[in-house]
């Protein structure tokens, strides 16, 4: 069985500055797509970033980034220049890419990230 | 249409009584996936289904909870007897499949807004 691990609860930012939200994954499969989600407090869930398992040159869109370790089963998220509008619910999820597989997203307990102006 | 549409936006029922929330995926996407958020925020994947069938219902609390994805008509999830523990905002996700019938990576899971249960 794939987890999810988001060991941070909580944490903050001043506006502007770079923060990493870490996120680890456990599983025996050797294909398979790692995403971040945004959860702001109108509660839509809104895809920041995804990483195929197999690439190794890590995903970059904006002002988000990733570093993906595969040997470490990390995948952390960088957030550059935060902004207000970046506070939200982050949720690192999890899809099996095996054939015949759930294809189903194995989420993170998520974290707060609060950018304060 | 361009977006999942989940309805209702919040739905309030008397414990015991019957819960029936709908999705309409994106027009085009085959796959359909149904998940509850608690309220400490984690996710939990309930059932999906590729078309009308149902591809996995491992989440699937079997006694009460039951879903549907028929042609031409949004899909459902109902609770039978709800509980105060079924309290929930319940999200519906699409995906498009290509030809092969795989999952890829560019055609990620589209969420609806969610539908927020509330049993009292």
């Amino acid at each position: 069985a794939q987890t999810v691990t988001q060991s941070q609860p909580e944490m903050s930012v001043q506006e502007a500055e770079t923060v990493t939200l870490s996120c680890t994954y456990d599983t025996s499969e050797s294909n398979y797509y790692l995403f971040w989600y945004k959860q702001p407090p109108s509660r839509q869930m809104i895809l920041v970033i995804r990483q195929e398992a197999y690439k190794q040159q890590n995903a970059t869109e904006n002002r988000f980034s990733v570093n993906f370790q595969k040997a470490a089963k990390s995948f952390s998220l960088k957030i550059s220049d935060s902004q207000l509008g970046d506070t939200a619910m982050y949720f690192c999820a999890f899809i099996a890419g095996s054939p015949g597989g759930s294809e189903k997203l194995v989420f993170g307990k998520g974290m707060k990230l609060t950018v304060n102006p | 249409g361009e977006e999942v549409a989940q309805t209702p936006k919040h739905l309030v029922r008397g414990e015991g009584q019957k819960a029936k929330l709908y999705c309409a995926p994106i027009k085009g996407h085959s796959y359909v996936f149904w998940y509850q958020q608690v309220l400490k925020n984690e996710f939990k994947f309930l059932i999906s289904f590729q078309n009308e069938n149902v591809f996995d219902e491992t989440g699937m609390p079997k006694e009460r909870f039951s879903a549907k994805c028929l042609p031409n008509s949004p899909c459902s999830l109902e609770i039978q007897a709800t509980k105060l523990e079924d309290s929930a905002v319940y999200f519906c996700a699409s995906s498009q499949i290509p030809g092969s019938g795989k999952l890829q990576i560019n055609q990620p899971q589209h969420f609806g807004d969610g539908t927020r249960l509330s049993i009292l």
